[in-house]
């Protein structure tokens, strides 16, 4: 049962473009929103994370908008360059509990284009 | 600083031979985590430990056993692999359950 949809899978982006990827979730028990981003060979990393007591998080080229009542939340990439061509991981994770301490989706693959 | 270092980097198995995949972190974290990464399934949890002496089951648990050795360890054992569990698997410790997760670099293995 996945938790958490993203999309797209993948994703081709002119350099100083604006990339868009976006997350949908069920469960409203969800509090923190996490997206990592993955480098090739290398282990996922915290980019950016939001809370749903605000509608929005930027930092640097990078910004979360959340939507509670659509249960939406979208990870913009300004400026678009290539070193930002990985894969990003969206996350949601609930302080009550359960069996999954943080639920991902599934991926989307960036490849900023020169 | 370390962070989370898993070890090994690369394993060829072949099926029914076991294994341990073993894990250390550094930053004096309480909960740690398995997860297996595969093409278009994302990251899925296999077993986590919120705090030290106990483990829980993640989504995808069988075939697997984990032991948290202590504070800093955190290992996944594969008793007889099977080739559903070519994968990659990463390490990962957040400071307390549900905090922010940081992962090692992860192992690949391959059963064949």
């Amino acid at each position: 049962q996945q938790q958490v949809k993203q999309s797209p899978q993948s994703l081709i982006v002119q350099k100083g473009g604006i990339s868009i990827i976006n997350c949908a979730y069920e469960n409203t028990a969800f509090d923190y929103f996490p997206w990592y981003q993955q480098f090739p060979g290398k282990g996922p990393a915290l980019l950016i994370a939001i809370r749903p007591d605000v509608s929005e998080k930027k930092e640097g080229r990078f910004t979360i908008s959340f939507n509670k009542s659509a249960k939406q939340f979208s990870l913009h990439i300004m400026d678009s360059q290539p070193g930002d061509s990985a894969t990003y991981f969206c996350a949601a994770f609930s302080r009550l509990g359960g069996n999954t301490p943080l639920v991902f989706g599934k991926g989307t693959r960036l490849s900023v284009i020169a | 600083n370390a962070g989370v270092t898993q070890t090994p980097k690369f394993q060829v198995l072949k099926t029914g031979q076991s294994m341990t995949l073993q894990c250390a972190q550094d930053m004096n974290h309480n909960s740690m985590y398995w997860y297996r990464q595969d093409p278009g399934m994302g990251l899925r949890l296999i077993y986590y430990s919120a705090s030290e002496g106990t483990t829980d089951k993640g989504e995808v648990p069988n075939g697997y056993n984990v032991s948290r050795l202590n504070k800093r360890e955190f290992s996944l054992r594969l008793e007889s692999a099977a080739p559903s569990q070519t994968s990659v698997y990463f390490c990962a410790s957040s400071e307390n359950y549900g905090n922010t997760i940081y992962f090692g670099e992860g192992s690949w293995l391959t059963v064949v």
